[in-house]
């Protein structure tokens, strides 16, 4: 079956525009992560969603970062007024749920993301 | 704080040659635990979890967990010019209101000369 899409797989903008990343989990996943990867960097943990509810979003690093996610499928990671250092690879992950043995998470390509 | 630590590398093996990945975690009640592959500029790929000690074997991969110790390694057998990639050891956190979330280290850098 299909994996985890991401679009749009590279995205270049200006300092203090926003942006709107999106990612399409495997079908029957109910548990989406994102997560994000600057150069020479480990992934960073972002947000996580069980279902269309996001009861982590520690990882946010700031309240330009925003995510929702509709009908239990797609999500959506709005990134407002964005700045140079927000620029990284945004991955996107899910699983078939959080309890162990089902939890494996499939990473999406991933959108990179270029803050001029 | 939460961490997971691994050999920066780069780690050098001949092909052919078993090639040891290891990984140690801080959290003693994470209960799974992955493998995930990245080559350069691409996202990371399963390879395998594991959630019991012992080892777990699949293919050419075998991955060892020793929760006493806090230790997950990675064994690769008859390594390949092919395996030359970032190699990721990654612990879900299950703490407080995180129950999912995944604690990557920083990798280990394989490179399998032919």
């Amino acid at each position: 079956g299909a994996g985890v899409s991401q679009s749009p797989s590279n995205k270049v903008t200006e300092k203090g525009k926003d942006v709107e990343l999106r990612c399409d989990p495997i079908s029957g996943h109910t548990a989406l992560y994102w997560y994000r990867q600057s150069l020479g960097q480990g992934l960073e943990f972002l947000i996580y969603f069980q279902g269309n509810s996001a009861p982590d979003k520690s990882g946010l690093p700031s309240d330009r970062f925003s995510a929702e996610r509709t009908g239990g499928s797609v999500s959506t990671l709005t990134i407002q007024r964005t700045q140079q250092e927000d620029s990284a690879v945004y991955l996107c992950a899910s699983s078939f749920s959080w309890v162990p043995s089902t939890d494996t998470q499939y990473f999406g390509p991933g959108t990179r993301l270029t803050v001029l | 704080q939460k961490e997971v630590e691994q050999n920066s590398g780069p780690l050098s093996v001949p092909e052919g040659a078993i090639a040891s990945l290891n990984c140690t975690y801080s959290d003693r009640v994470s209960q799974s635990f992955f493998w995930y592959r990245q080559y350069s500029g691409k996202s990371p790929e399963l390879i395998m979890s594991i959630y019991s000690n012992g080892d777990k074997e699949d293919g050419r991969f075998t991955a060892q967990l020793n929760k006493a110790s806090q230790y997950v390694s990675l064994l690769i057998r008859d390594s390949q010019p092919s395996d030359s990639a970032t190699y990721l050891c990654a612990v879900k956190s299950i703490r407080g209101g995180s129950q999912g979330n995944l604690i990557f280290g920083k990798g280990t850098k394989l490179s399998v000369k032919p």
